[in-house]
């Protein structure tokens, strides 16, 4: 069956630190993979999608490249700020699966001054 | 703010009772989907509705049901609760048809049961 993977946390950087959280995944076919955020004491949010390989995502200096031969759709930024403290959720959907959505752990990071 | 909005924000059971949780879709958005989050869980795939059917369900027992309202609101009704449902149940609306898969996701109800 369809699963994602990501790397236990929490993660604990400086600000300004370079980010990697990993992520890969199990599918049948030709799959989408998100990241979402979960800010503290807030619902989900979607940082960024991919549909096909080879696609890079990016939102706010976040970005994810699916990478169908390592099965993998790893997490960076260049830079973190304080503000990036958060709960990170990999997943994906199957095109037609009812758009349900298979779900990483999470990955908490806590970004210190 | 994603136009989602869930009902009650907080919510305290006793084992065996019976509880309904509420859900408000963004404005436009036919479709929507319930998951459970464990505490240091992903979200797990309860079921979806699209124009008021069921249309995909995870792996739950019965007593998990829904409901879908002509004005795309939804309901979550879960009987007989146990202590391991317990949870964050969080509610997803989003429009079928776009060709798209994003989901915008309320910030959810909080279920504690005891």
């Amino acid at each position: 069956g369809n699963s994602v993977t990501q790397m236990e946390g929490p993660v604990t950087l400086s600000e300004e630190a370079f980010l990697t959280i990993n992520c890969t995944y199990t599918a049948t076919g030709y799959p989408s993979l998100f990241w979402y955020v979960q800010y503290p004491g807030e619902g989900l949010q979607l940082l960024l999608k991919a549909t096909k390989a080879d696609d890079k995502g990016s939102n706010k200096g976040f970005e994810a490249t699916y990478r169908k031969e390592t099965t993998s759709f790893h997490l960076e930024k260049g830079s973190v700020q304080v503000s990036d403290s958060a709960v990170y959720f990999c997943a994906l959907t199957n095109a037609g699966n009812n758009r349900k959505l298979i779900w990483g752990l999470g990955t908490s990071l806590a970004v210190n001054p | 703010e994603t136009g989602v909005t869930q009902s009650p924000t907080h919510l305290i059971k006793t084992r065996g009772q019976q509880v309904t949780l509420r859900c408000s879709s963004q404005s436009g958005h036919n479709t929507v989907s319930w998951y459970q989050q464990a505490l240091g869980q992903g979200p797990q795939f309860i079921f979806q509705y699209y124009r008021e059917e069921e249309n995909g369900r995870g792996n739950f027992p019965p007593r998990f049901s829904g409901l879908q309202f002509p004005n795309y609101s939804s309901e979550l009704n879960v009987n007989a609760l146990e202590l391991d449902d317990s949870a964050l149940y969080l509610c997803a609306s989003s429009y079928t048809g776009e060709g798209t898969e994003k989901l915008f996701f309320g910030s959810g109800t909080q279920l504690s049961v005891l």
